[in-house]
């Protein structure tokens, strides 16, 4: 089993649709947990933390459950430019810090 | 520019030649990583540094791999005997040393590796 495991895309969804994105992780050790943004031929860049007791940041909600093991991304009235690959990300601890990447999952927002 | 900075940004080699990529990190961040992206994947761990000191290495670095970070600032990473199999992004990140937990880290715009 992958440590990181994402719904394996893609989505097609017409401008101003809600948008959700399921991920797992297997080690529950795991401390830390984000939701990376990237771009076609670009570097990951961070969208937004996931913190226990869920979080918003404008469109964007991330929850996560740690008894499930289970983390989400929820984009509200998409736009154009939100299209992108959206990477479920962990850090399992330590004092190394090394995140662990799910494969990602594409989004194209359509006009 | 105070970001992660990645040189060169694209690099075509033949096989079997070696090839070294450079990356310099935010000037505060003691921490810096290596990655390595492959298409329709997500980044994969290879090694990371605190300050000079090697502290990780991935399985995927075989021995054809060398990662250094003289002076805890610049690192190289070196890739000796290409392979096709190296064909891939390889990039760089940095943090700070606290507060990975919240902010994660910033990455570099990467080196893509062609070997042919």
């Amino acid at each position: 089993r992958k440590e990181v495991e994402q719904d394996p895309g893609p989505f097609n969804v017409p401008e101003g649709a809600t948008v959700a994105f399921n991920c797992t992780y297997s080690n529950s050790a795991s401390q830390s947990f984000f939701w990376y943004r990237q771009d076609c031929r670009k570097e990951p860049k961070l969208l937004m933390s996931v913190y226990s007791s869920g979080n918003e940041d404008g469109r964007f909600t991330a929850q996560l459950n740690r008894a499930s093991q289970y983390i989400s991304l929820l984009i509200r009235d998409s736009k154009l430019s939100d299209s992108a690959t959206y990477l479920c990300v962990v850090n399992r601890g330590g004092s190394n810090y090394k995140l662990t990447f799910g494969k990602g999952t594409l989004l194209t927002v359509n006009p | 520019d105070t970001g992660v900075s990645q040189n060169p940004r694209h690099k075509i080699t033949k096989r079997g030649q070696n090839v070294t990529f450079r990356c310099d990190p935010i000037s505060e961040h003691n921490r810096l990583y290596w990655y390595r992206q492959t298409l329709g994947q997500g980044p994969e761990f290879l090694t990371y540094f605190q300050n000079e000191a090697q502290l990780e290495k991935s399985r995927l670095l075989s021995d054809r791999f060398s990662a250094e970070r003289p002076k805890g600032s610049f690192s190289t990473l070196e890739i000796q005997r290409t392979e096709q199999g190296d064909s891939a992004m390889y990039l760089c990140a940095s943090s700070v040393g606290t507060g990975e937990a919240n902010y994660g880290y910033t990455f570099g715009s990467g080196t893509r590796l062609t070997v042919v």
